[in-house]
């Protein structure tokens, strides 16, 4: 129930693109879903996040739509770009429990030019 | 402005070896820590969470254990290192008590065990 399933395991598109990233859930009480990027040998950086009382938030050219019913959100990435390649992580973590954040299992982007 | 710390970048050690890599943030104050590690395909996975001086919640059962002996003060440490201890290994924080909060990284320790 504390698990965050993130697909797919990695993804190839060319420039303009638009890379889907999905991302599911169990656990109700999870309140808060930010998206991270990680480029090689660095570490993750806050990307976009979202609450459960919108469906949408968008950010640039980066849009998380947000399913409650469904406990799935998912990271769109629009005109993508060769600089958007990197690994992408969704994560998860609620009020009763603000200690840590679930992370899902990372998605490795390639954008071609 | 807050700042992470995590030294060193890369360490090749032979197996059975011990091991410390440490984490130093600066410009807040009684920040929640985080030690990961990350293996190739394996995504991010939560080794070990303090929420104060001496408070460790270890999330897997391994080789390894984490101390907290500052307020920003991690450490991750092993007594005898396993091949299967290679990985990329990241420390961050946050700030307590608040739900929509950023976890800040590392830019992380290569660790290869030989």
């Amino acid at each position: 129930q504390q698990q965050v399933k993130q697909s797919p395991q990695s993804l190839i598109v060319q420039k303009g693109g638009i890379p889907i990233i999905n991302c599911a859930y169990e656990n109700t009480a999870f309140d808060y879903f930010p998206w991270y990027q990680q480029f090689p040998g660095k570490g993750p950086a806050l990307l976009i996040a979202i609450r459960p009382d919108v469906s949408e938030k968008k950010e640039g050219r980066f849009t998380i739509s947000f399913n409650k019913s469904a406990k799935q959100f998912s990271l769109h990435i629009m005109d993508s770009q060769p600089g958007d390649s990197a690994t992408y992580f969704c994560a998860a973590n609620g009020s009763y429990n603000t200690d840590k954040l679930i992370f899902g299992t990372g998605t490795r982007l390639q954008v071609f030019p | 402005s807050q700042t992470i710390h995590q030294w060193p970048a890369t360490l090749v050690q032979p197996v059975g070896s011990p091991l410390s890599l440490e984490c130093t943030v600066e410009g807040t104050s009684n920040p929640n820590l985080y030690w990961y590690r990350q293996a190739a395909g394996r995504g991010l996975q939560l080794l070990f969470y303090s929420v104060g001086i001496g408070q460790i919640s270890s999330e897997v059962p391994q080789n390894l254990s984490a101390s907290r002996p500052q307020d920003r003060q991690f450490i991750l440490s092993s007594k005898k290192l396993l091949l299967s201890d290679s990985g990329f290994y990241l420390c961050a924080w946050s700030r307590r008590g608040e739900t929509n909060t950023e976890a800040f990284f590392g830019q992380g320790t290569r660790l290869t065990v030989v």
